[in-house]
Formats: structure tokens, sequence, C-alpha cells
């Protein structure tokens, strides 16, 4: 069956402008979460959605950063007003929700803020 | 502050040796545990993993060890393989119930033919 997927799977962008970046999660998979990997770290939480549940934001950087997602399906993750120190890989995972179910990650979005 | 950390940022085994990947912990909440293998280009692939309740669990190749008094676990690969050259990254879950992981800094692996 198919994996995560998320595209575009590269994206440059000039300081200031918007960006939006897409995660499809596996079928069937109530929860999503993103994740960000800067150069040479590890992976860092953003935010997470589950089922109908208020999503938890707590590792979203800034007010510049969002995320939505539709149902149990198509989640985006916007970027307003980039600055350079957004460049990163954002990752995105799906899993069946619960407390010990595996993450599946997709293979990210590389950003470059120039 | 780093809840989880991996202090060794690289690891060099002979192909056929045991390989030991360390990673430690602060908070005592997590109550479960994973380890994540990452390739370059491409998202972190799970391994294996460990409740809190136990001390060890073992998939093949791939055996991690939980030692809950020093905040500490380990995953042991035995023997390993060249394909087994990646970044390996640990990961905590679990505080108050909350399922996002909590990664190290990564321990990138190399194993020597």
């Amino acid at each position: 069956g198919a994996g995560v997927s998320q595209s575009p799977s590269n994206k440059v962008t000039e300081k200031g402008k918007d960006v939006e970046l897409r995660c499809d999660p596996i079928s069937g998979h109530t929860a999503l979460y993103w994740y960000r990997q800067r150069l040479g770290q590890g992976l860092e939480f953003l935010i997470y959605f589950q089922g109908n549940s208020a999503p938890d934001k707590s590792g979203l950087p800034s007010d510049r950063f969002s995320a939505e997602r539709t149902g149990e399906s198509v989640s985006t993750l916007t970027i307003q007003r980039t600055q350079q120190e957004d460049s990163a890989v954002y990752l995105c995972a799906s899993s069946r929700g619960g407390a010990e179910n595996e993450q599946f990650f997709g293979p990210g979005t590389r950003l470059t803020v120039l | 502050d780093q809840q989880v950390k991996q202090n060794s940022p690289s690891l060099s085994v002979q192909e056929g040796r045991i390989s030991i990947l360390n990673c430690d912990y602060t908070n005592s909440m997590f109550d479960y545990f994973l380890w994540y293998k990452k390739y370059p280009a491409e998202g972190p692939t799970f391994l294996i993993s460990i409740s809190s309740i136990k001390d060890k669990n073992e998939d093949g190749r791939f055996t991690v060890f939980l030692n809950k008094s020093a905040k500490h676990l380990s995953l042991h690969i035995v023997p390993s393989q060249p394909g087994d050259s990646a970044v390996y990254f640990c990961a905590a879950s679990g505080i108050q119930g909350a399922q996002k992981l909590v990664f190290g800094q990564g321990t990138r692996l190399t194993i020597n033919p």
C-alpha cells in the first residue's frame, strides 16, 4: 500500500514569501504529525492532529506557522513571511493513533529560504 | 532543553561485529521509546520500540535495552551489515498521554567491510 507522501520534495523561496507544504497520510491513519529537521539536528515536533480533537500546536515556533487537516486526510503546513531560519526539512508522519503506535514518515520537503 | 540525548554523533563498526547505539533521557514521565533509522533524502523508518514496563525487546538482529533507573536506552545490532549504515534516532513519547515524539540528535553509524 501507499506510504505517506509529501509535496513538493524541494522548495526554494525568497525571504518574506509564504509557502505551503502538503502531506498525504496513509489511508485509515487517524493521527498526523508535522516535524522539522534543521541541518545536523534531530527532529523537532511542530503540530499533531488526532481525529476531530483540537490539534496539539505546542511545537509551532511562531504565529507565522499554521497547519490544517481535512478530516482524516490531507494536511497542509503554511509558513507565512518565511525567514532564513525556517530553512529545514519538514517531515510529516501518520499513525493509527494511540499511545504505542509507530509513526510512519514521509520523505520530507526540503525548504530553503534565501 | 534537550530531553532526549544521543551523545555520540558518529560510530564506526566493522562488518559482522556488534553496533551499540546509546540514548539518554531526562524526563522520567516518558513511557514509550522508539528507534528510527534514516537514510539521506528519505524519511525516518521505524526499527524497534520498547514500553517502559519492559527492559528488553528483540526483533531479529535488533535489540533495545531500557534502564529506567539510569534513564538510558541502547540499541544493539548484531551482526552489523553494510546496509545498516545510516543515521539512527532514538525517540520518546508518552508524557501525560502525549503521542508526539521527542527525538535525540541522531548517531551516524558506518559499517566498514
